[in-house]
């Protein structure tokens, strides 16, 4: 499967634990994208790459929040000190910089639930 | 920032009907308008863009157009099937050499009855 990939697909957490997810964005894109979304709304924006340098922090994205792109490629998300309402499916997007158009593509997302 | 609107809700047809959904955009800077569809506990599948240089797009059974000056923009879906049944969510964004984001709407449930 050469689409974007995230792991793990599914976690369940007590309150004040911290969680970290991946995703793996295609291979020749260089825009990464992570976004949140909750039942019966669209994905909201979190942050976003370019390579491996992030451009862009909304302000749903507090201090417990960070996200890391070392080398250009695979991406993590850590939530520290989780809170009930963090609970939501976090998706990450990948896209190519390419004559102005920003066609994205989604991965399955990770379901969070936090107890 | 941007902030998107979609309506309705809801929407029921019966297999064979058409089907509308409608967004409006709030930042006039905005000039990538994607459809995404997305199936019970799936991702969100692209299906259909448009870009603010061109009125309307067509692809098979599903059409989109774009009214700039009035800031809104339109999925049609024609000739209905049970499979088009899912959660479509409308976007838009500033596509520049920079960066662009995507602002959501808060999706259509379409449900199509055979």
């Amino acid at each position: 499967d050469t689409g974007v990939s995230q792991d793990p697909r599914h976690k369940i957490t007590k309150r004040g634990q911290n969680v970290t997810f991946r995703c793996d964005p295609i291979s020749e894109h260089n825009r990464l994208y992570w976004y949140r979304q909750t039942l019966g709304q669209g994905p909201e924006f979190l942050t976003y790459f370019q390579n491996e340098a992030q451009l862009e922090k909304s302000r749903l994205l507090s201090d417990r929040f960070s996200a890391e792109r070392p080398k250009g490629s695979f991406s993590t998300l850590e939530i520290q000190r989780t809170e009930q309402g963090d609970s939501a499916m976090y998706l990450c997007a990948s896209s190519l910089s390419s004559g102005g158009r920003n066609e994205q593509f989604f991965g399955p997302g990770t379901r969070l639930t936090v107890l | 920032g941007e902030n998107v609107e979609q309506h309705p809700s809801t929407l029921s047809v019966q297999e064979g009907d058409s089907a509308v959904i409608k967004c409006t955009y709030s930042d006039s800077a905005s000039n990538y308008f994607p459809w995404y569809k997305q199936e019970l506990g799936k991702r969100p599948q692209l299906i259909i863009d448009i870009r603010s240089n061109v009125g309307e797009k067509k692809d098979q059974r599903i059409a989109v157009t774009l009214n700039k000056t009035a800031k809104h923009f339109s999925l049609h879906i024609t000739e209905t099937q049970p499979e088009d049944s899912a959660v479509y969510f409308c976007a838009a964004s500033i596509g520049n050499s920079g960066y662009s984001t995507l602002t959501f709407g808060k999706g259509t449930m379409l449900l199509v009855s055979p």
